[in-house]
Order: C-alpha cells, then structure tokens, then sequence
C-alpha cells in the first residue's frame, strides 16, 4: 500500500523567507502525487499535482514541488513566504491497489508565518 | 461553478444517536469520496461512490454508511455515535471518469460534527 510522510509538525519562517515543507512517498508503483492546503475552519484546497511527465510542478499561489524518484520525494516550496500563506498543507498520494481514487493523506505540516 | 457542497456545517449529537451528512458534488462530477479530519488519526478515507456504487471503502466500522444518488449527490450516515466520531467530515468530488487515479479531488468546506 502506498504512504506518506511529512517531516516536521510544524515549520516556522519570516515573511519572505523561502518555504521548505517536506513530503516522502512509499509505492511500488508509479504515484500520482499531490499538495493540498487547509485554512481554518475550511476544506482542503489543491495547490498543485504530479501525474507524469515534467518532474517540477508549479501549482498556485507561487508554490512548486519536485518529484523525485530516486528519493522517493515530493517537497514543496516557495521563494518567499506571505503572511496569507500561513496553513496546514497536506501531501497525498493516490492509491492504486484497488483501480479506484483513494488519497492517503500525510499528518500534515502547520506553516507558520512571523513578520 | 459552484463548488462541492456540504450541509449541515456544524452539528451537536449526543451518544446513541445516528447522523446524516449530505454533500453536493461539483455539477458534472460524479464521484464523490468521504474523510474524516480528526487531531489524533489526520485525514482518513471512508468510501468512495461513481454512479450510485460504492467502489472503495476504508476500514471504518460498519456503522458508518453512505450512498449516492442519481444526481450524484451523496449522504453519509453514522449510527449509535461514538464520542470518537466527534470529527470533520469531509466531502471531495471529481470527474473520475475512469477509476481517476490521477484526477483531482476538490473538497467541500466540511460538517463539523461533535459528540457530546
């Protein structure tokens, strides 16, 4: 079965400061990889998704990932971190064993924004 | 477009009693899937249905059930709840035209349920 995992609870970083939120998959098989991001009290929100083909994904709101295989990796960043950037962000990987969509959702980093 | 729908958002049970979530897919979407939120356990996967069939179920006890109808909207229902139900449900749909591993979900704002 596939999994996730998120290093780090928590990460904390200055307005402008790049942002590093890391995510490392488990699967046997090719995964579709994905970064969702909750605000509070809300639901989950798509940043952005690796498929197949170009390992950097640029998803919204300037944030990017990159599949890497040979680390079975797929962390997020951005250059300069917003005080609206301020979140949970999930990574999620798309089971495969049954043919049908299912997320297994990482525990999940809380980024906190200071001025 | 209207996004994914779920009402109600905030609901008071108490132990013993059952539950009915409903949630409102993105007009042309007919998958719609189930998570529970909760601090301790994160986001875990309840079922999943395309076309009124349930295709995949996560390893939840038999008291939660959901079902979808022709319209592709969908209700979830937990029964004699449990204080460790008390949680965010979540709801996501998508297009998942065929088994849609790679399709995006996209995720309803969610029915915070507490159990008292």
């Amino acid at each position: 079965a596939q999994s996730v995992t998120q290093l780090g609870s928590h990460v904390s970083v200055s307005e402008g400061a790049l942002v590093l939120l890391r995510c490392n998959y488990s699967s046997s098989v090719p995964p579709y990889l994905f970064w969702y991001v909750q605000y509070p009290n809300q639901g989950l929100q798509l940043l952005l998704k690796y498929t197949t083909g170009a390992t950097l994904v640029k998803g919204i709101n300037g944030f990017e990932a990159e599949f890497k295989k040979s680390e079975t990796s797929f962390h997020l960043t951005k250059p300069s971190a917003h005080m609206s950037d301020a979140a949970e962000y999930f990574c999620a990987v798309s089971e495969t064993n049954t043919g049908f969509q299912k997320l297994v959702f990482g525990t999940g980093t809380r980024l906190l924004v200071s001025p | 477009k209207a996004g994914v729908t779920q009402t109600p958002r905030y609901l008071i049970k108490t132990r013993g009693q059952q539950v009915t979530l409903s949630c409102s897919p993105i007009s042309g979407h007919r998958s719609v899937s189930w998570y529970q939120q909760t601090p301790g356990q994160g986001l875990q996967f309840l079922f999943e249905y395309f076309s009124e069939t349930q295709r995949n179920k996560g390893n939840f006890p038999g008291r939660f059930s959901g079902r979808q109808f022709s319209n592709s909207r969908s209700e979830m229902n937990v029964s004699t709840l449990e204080l460790g139900d008390s949680a965010l449900y979540l709801c996501a749909s998508s297009l998942a035209a065929s088994g849609g591993l790679r399709e995006t979900q996209y995720f309803g704002p969610g029915t915070r349920l507490l159990v008292l």
